[in-house]
């Protein structure tokens, strides 16, 4: 299995922040890899797919980056509404999850 | 609009069974692969199957191999997990999720609300 390495965990970071979330594959998974967010008794959302394309309807400041092991997740500018817990997913082989970032309000 | 719908989660004792339904509606059933990915108590998301859109190209998480059996009706637009041998581990909300491009490798773009499943004695 292909395992995701997510950080942080946690995050804690004010209204107008920018920030990132990493997240490293053990192997070369070339563009495989999804963004979600999942708010709290909510099912997730995909946010980003193969790695930087946006998905229909969400907003412009969430935007994705990388290849091969190495991604990465940006709000450009952090909003209240975006308080939750954020995954990414590879698929170049059976499915894998990385561990969860929760992302908090300072 | 695409959607999803979860049912058959329940409380079962472990060694217990258990068959979860998602019915879907809103796209083409058939041409869609179809996933289920679950969420222990607390925990991260974890993959569990998928099936192709004909029925054939069926995958398991190592953790529930042997004991799980995912299909589908596509006459009924209908997603199934048949779970057997529960184990205390398998604790979750269960989500049924569509692929974005119908593909078996690809994003999930469309979920259902989740059912829970507690196996407990």
């Amino acid at each position: 299995d292909i395992q995701m390495t997510q950080s942080p965990s946690s995050l804690s970071a004010s209204v107008g922040d920018r920030v990132t979330i990493t997240c490293q594959a053990s192997q070369d998974i070339s563009n495989y890899l999804n963004w979600y967010q999942q708010k709290p008794g909510k099912a997730p959302k995909l946010l980003i797919y193969d790695a930087s394309n946006l998905e229909t309807g969400v907003p412009s400041r969430f935007s994705g980056s990388g290849s091969g092991t190495d991604f990465t997740f940006t709000i450009s500018s952090l909003q209240p509404e975006d308080i939750a817990t954020y995954y990414c997913q590879q698929y170049d082989n059976l499915p894998t999850f990385g561990q969860g970032t929760r992302l908090e309000i300072k | 609009e695409d959607q999803l719908l979860e049912s058959g989660g329940g409380l079962v004792q472990p060694g217990g069974s258990l068959r979860l339904s998602c019915a879907a509606s809103g796209f083409t059933f058939s041409s869609y692969a179809m996933n289920w990915v679950r969420q222990a108590p607390g925990k991260g998301l974890e993959w569990v199957s998928a099936i192709g859109g004909r029925g054939t190209g069926i995958y398991y998480a190592d953790s529930v191999k042997g004991r799980f059996t995912i299909s589908r009706d596509n006459s009924k637009n209908t997603l199934y997990l048949q779970m057997n041998s529960l184990r205390v581990e398998d604790t979750a909300v269960y989500y049924c999720a569509k692929p974005r491009g119908g593909y078996l490798h690809d994003a999930f773009d469309i979920w259902g609300q989740g059912t829970m499943v507690t196996v407990s004695s």
